[in-house]
Parts: structure tokens; C-alpha cells; sequence
């Protein structure tokens, strides 16, 4: 069946740190592929998507790119700030009948001055 | 735009009692759903409507009903509260299930607490 795999946190550094939150995703045909941010006490809203192999979604500094050949979408920021602790969720929606979204566990993302 | 809203934001339940937690959008979405979140479980489905008239039940149904007589509204009804009912709610809706308009919008959240 399909599913997402995100890699454990609590992930915690310094403010201009790499980030990089890995999410692998199984799934039958060519998913579309999200990142969601969930700030502290509030919903989650889309960071960003790809909806093909290649593409690459990005906002707010923050990139991810589509790879079909590893079935990976990792989530990446040059220099993260304090602004950008919350909970990092990978997602697919999947192109068949279905197309439930299926949701990793989420990654949290502590970043301290 | 509003977007999507729910309410109440909060809420304390005894064991047995029963209420609805309301969803509205305002973006004329199809497709609306109900989630609920708990520590190291993720998001997880309960109900989901594609479309006035027309719903369907998620990953953990049991304990809760739904119905959708608009487009804008999908309330969400717990029957009878249980303490593993304890938990924070999210409405989400979205235009399409497939192509462009496929990201999901969601509400601020109830958390529900049953005692």
C-alpha cells in the first residue's frame, strides 16, 4: 500500500544551520507530494508540493525536490531561523481512485538562536 | 477569504455526552475532511466528503458521524464521548483531488478534552 517515511526528531540546531528533514514515500503510479509546517497552536498549511518527477517545490526558503528514482522528497533550507521551529509534515496524494492523502508522522524542528 | 474555521477552539466533554464540532469554507471546495492528531500518531482520517450528499469513512470512523448538506459545511459528531476521544480536530478542505488544486486548507483546530 502507500505509505510516507519521515526520519525521527525532534531535530534541534542552531539558527543558520542546513536543514534537511528526509521523507521516502511508497506509492503506486506518480503521486503529487507535499510539505505541510504546523507552527505551535495552530493548523497545518502547505509549505510546498511537486506534482511530477523533478519538480521542485519551494517557498520561503525552503526546497524539496521530486525523485522518482530514489522515492524520495527531502525537505531542505540553506539557513534556518528561529521562525522556522513547528512540526514538518511529508504527504502524498496518490493519482489513483483513492487519492486519500497519506501523511508521515511529522518531524519536529527545534531552532535555537 | 476566510478560508476554513472551525469552532469551538476548545472544549471539555464528560464521558457519555454527545456535541458537534463545526467546519465551514468559503472557498467552494468539493472536497472536505476530518482528521484527528495525537502525540507520535501523526494525522490520521476519520470521515471525508466529496461532495454535498456524499460521504465516506476514513481510517477511524467509529465514535463519530458526519454529513455534509452543503458545500460549505461538514460538522462532525461525537456520540457518546470517551476519554480516547481526547484529542485535537482538523477540518481541511481542498478544490480538487487531482491536478493543480490538489493541496488540502486547513482549520485552526478543537481540542477536545473527555474527562
Amino acid at each position: 500500500g502507500n505509505s510516507v517515511t519521515q526520519m525521527e526528531g525532534p531535530v534541534t540546531l542552531s539558527e543558520e544551520a542546513f536543514l534537511t528533514i528526509n521523507c521516502t514515500y511508497t506509492a503506486t503510479g506518480y503521486p503529487s507530494l507535499f510539505w505541510y509546517v504546523q507552527y505551535p497552536g495552530e493548523g497545518l498549511q502547505l509549505l510546498l508540493k511537486a506534482t511530477k518527477a523533478d519538480d521542485k517545490g519551494s517557498n520561503k526558503g525552503f526546497e524539496a525536490t521530486y525523485r522518482k528514482e530514489t522515492t524520495s522528497f527531502h525537505l531542505e533550507k540553506g539557513s534556518v531561523q528561529v521562525s522556522d521551529s513547528a512540526v514538518y509534515f511529508c504527504a502524498l496524494r496518490n493519482a489513483g481512485n483513492n487519492r486519500k492523502l497519506i501523511w508521515g508522522l511529522g518531524t519536529s524542528l527545534a531552532v535555537n538562536p | 477569504n476566510a478560508g476554513v474555521t472551525q469552532t469551538p477552539k476548545f472544549q471539555v466533554l464528560k464521558t457519555g455526552q454527545s456535541m458537534t464540532l463545526q467546519c465551514a469554507q468559503d472557498m467552494n471546495h468539493e472536497y472536505m475532511s476530518w482528521y484527528r492528531q495525537d502525540p507520535g500518531m501523526g494525522l490520521r482520517l476519520i470521515h471525508y466528503s466529496v461532495g454535498a450528499g456524499i460521504t465516506d469513512q476514513g481510517e477511524v470512523p467509529n465514535g463519530y458521524n458526519v454529513s455534509r448538506s452543503t458545500t460549505e459545511d461538514f460538522p462532525l459528531r461525537l456520540l457518546s464521548a470517551a476519554p480516547s476521544q481526547t484529542s485535537v480536530y482538523f477540518c481541511a478542505s481542498s478544490r480538487d483531488l487531482a491536478g493543480p488544486y490538489n493541496e488540502q486548507f486547513f482549520g485552526p483546530g478543537t481540542r477536545l478534552t473527555v474527562l
